[in-house]
């Protein structure tokens, strides 16, 4: 089974920190991505990465960047953190680039709690 | 524009009775098309997808979904609910972002099973 970890369950920090979320997948996916679930939002695409070193932005990446150094390892960072982005941090991967007939493998979630 | 829609916010349903779930999509091209369910503090764990052939398809847990190309349609149906289905439910379809495809979710319906 694929398994996605994301470093923290849930994380307090201040207005302006640096923030970095961490999540690591196990099953040599090519695709990885971070989401911000809100409620009565759903699910919003930050980021998303199909390859070492590559990134695409999604349809919120505004006050976000990523790092993907390595095919299993792909990190969000809050450049300075604001109460807005108080939110459940949700990271997923998936197998390949292709066609995109490929499920998902999501992690738990950050619980990320700006102050 | 690339869009999945959840018209319900909640589904409440009696132990035992049917439930269906409903979703409509507007993709280009072929409509890869997904569902996933979220328990209370976890992340979105894969139910069931269509990617070509029967109308009907049958994923994890007793889940079926029906596709309806007239319809533009992909609800979610399970013959006799039970309590433990209560959860959030998500659909998904794929869209073309430059060379790769990723998923866009619905808002979520919340199913409650009452016993």
């Amino acid at each position: 089974d694929v398994k996605v970890t994301q470093s923290s369950r849930y994380l307090v920090k201040r207005t302006g920190e640096k923030v970095f979320l961490e999540c690591v997948q196990d099953m040599d996916h090519e695709n990885m991505f971070w989401y911000r679930q809100d409620p009565g939002l759903g699910l919003r695409l930050i980021y998303f990465s199909y390859d070492v070193k590559m990134k695409e932005k999604g349809d919120i990446p505004e006050g976000y960047s990523v790092s993907r150094e390595k095919k299993e390892r792909f990190s969000l960072i809050l450049e300075s953190a604001s109460t807005n982005q108080t939110s459940m941090y949700l990271c997923a991967s998936s197998l390949s680039r292709g066609l995109g007939n490929q499920p998902q493998h999501f992690g738990d979630g950050t619980r990320l709690s700006i102050l | 524009a690339q869009s999945v829609a959840q018209p319900e916010d909640q589904v409440n349903v009696a132990e035992g009775n049917p439930l269906t779930v409903k979703c409509t999509y507007s993709v280009s091209g072929n409509p890869y098309l997904f569902w996933y369910v979220q328990y209370p503090n976890r992340g979105l764990q894969f139910l069931l997808k269509y990617i070509t052939g029967d109308n009907l398809v049958k994923g994890s847990y007793g889940f079926e979904a029906e596709f309806n190309k007239s319809q533009t349609s992909f609800h979610l149906k399970k013959p006799s609910a039970l309590v433990s289905d209560s959860a959030l439910y998500f659909c998904a379809a794929r869209r073309p972002s430059g060379g790769s495809y990723i998923p866009t979710f619905g808002r979520g319906t919340s199913l409650i099973v009452h016993p």
